[in-house]
């Protein structure tokens, strides 16, 4: 199963708002709303940031938001801070599997 | 609290074996299913394994099926990968990870990550 498409790398100034893309086909992200997206910092676990496409656990910033479009899903992280800076991993389930991850997006703070 | 720990990485030769365990705690381990998911050294997220919360459905990528094997002890509250056949490309840190809903079996997030347990493939 390919994984699905992300940027490599996004920069962002502190305050400022930054947007993760996450592509991928009718068979994964266009056809079902169960996209999650996970933070991992330099040598610890993932996170789960957004599951359910837009929905957020408890405990994460209202700062972090999802959405999708099509075959298109994106994060949004809005009031950049300094310990936003991680790895970006966006994942969806996929009909002729299970779970398929992107291959992640370095997030730099200026 | 809820917490995973990961156990039994380590060093082997190509073509052989090891098993790895994971050990949950401050949840209901038995109605939820469990992933496995790896990491190569420098690489992303690659989805390995699920099994439902009471062992009826198991399901594998298609880079281990055959060779790896799922399945857990809901009585010890542990989960385990059985791997044979290693090969250099299995080379990674293996995380355990919880299914989040009870109902989306296959579909849902994973909410719950250990700190991994790294396996090393080489002569």
């Amino acid at each position: 199963q390919s994984a699905l498409t992300q940027p490599a790398s996004v920069s962002g100034s502190p305050g400022q708002s930054i947007t993760i893309s996450c592509t991928g086909t009718s068979s994964d992200i266009g056809g079902y709303n169960y996209v999650s997206w996970y933070q991992q910092h330099p040598g610890k676990a993932p996170k789960l940031m957004i599951y359910g496409v837009n929905n957020r656990p408890s405990g994460v910033s209202n700062r972090f938001s999802g959405s999708k479009s099509g075959t298109t899903a994106s994060l949004t992280i809005s009031g950049l801070q300094a310990e936003d800076e991680a790895d970006y991993y966006c994942s969806s389930y996929i009909s002729s599997s299970t779970l398929v991850f992107g291959g992640g997006t370095k997030l730099t703070v200026l | 609290e809820v917490q995973l720990l990961e156990s039994g990485g380590g060093l082997v030769q190509p073509g052989g074996s090891l098993t790895l365990s994971c050990a949950a705690s401050g949840f209901t381990f038995s109605s939820y299913a469990m992933s496995w998911v790896r990491q190569a050294p420098g690489k992303g997220l690659e989805w390995v394994s699920l099994i439902s919360g009471n062992s009826d459905i198991t399901y594998y990528a298609d880079s281990v099926e055959g060779r790896f094997t799922i399945s857990r002890d809901n009585s010890k509250n542990t989960l385990f990968l059985q791997m044979n056949n290693l090969r250099a490309e299995d080379t990674a840190l293996y995380y355990c990870a919880k299914v989040r809903s009870v109902t989306a079996v296959r579909k849902d997030a994973l909410d719950i990550w250990g700190q991994g347990t790294m396996v090393t493939v080489s002569s």
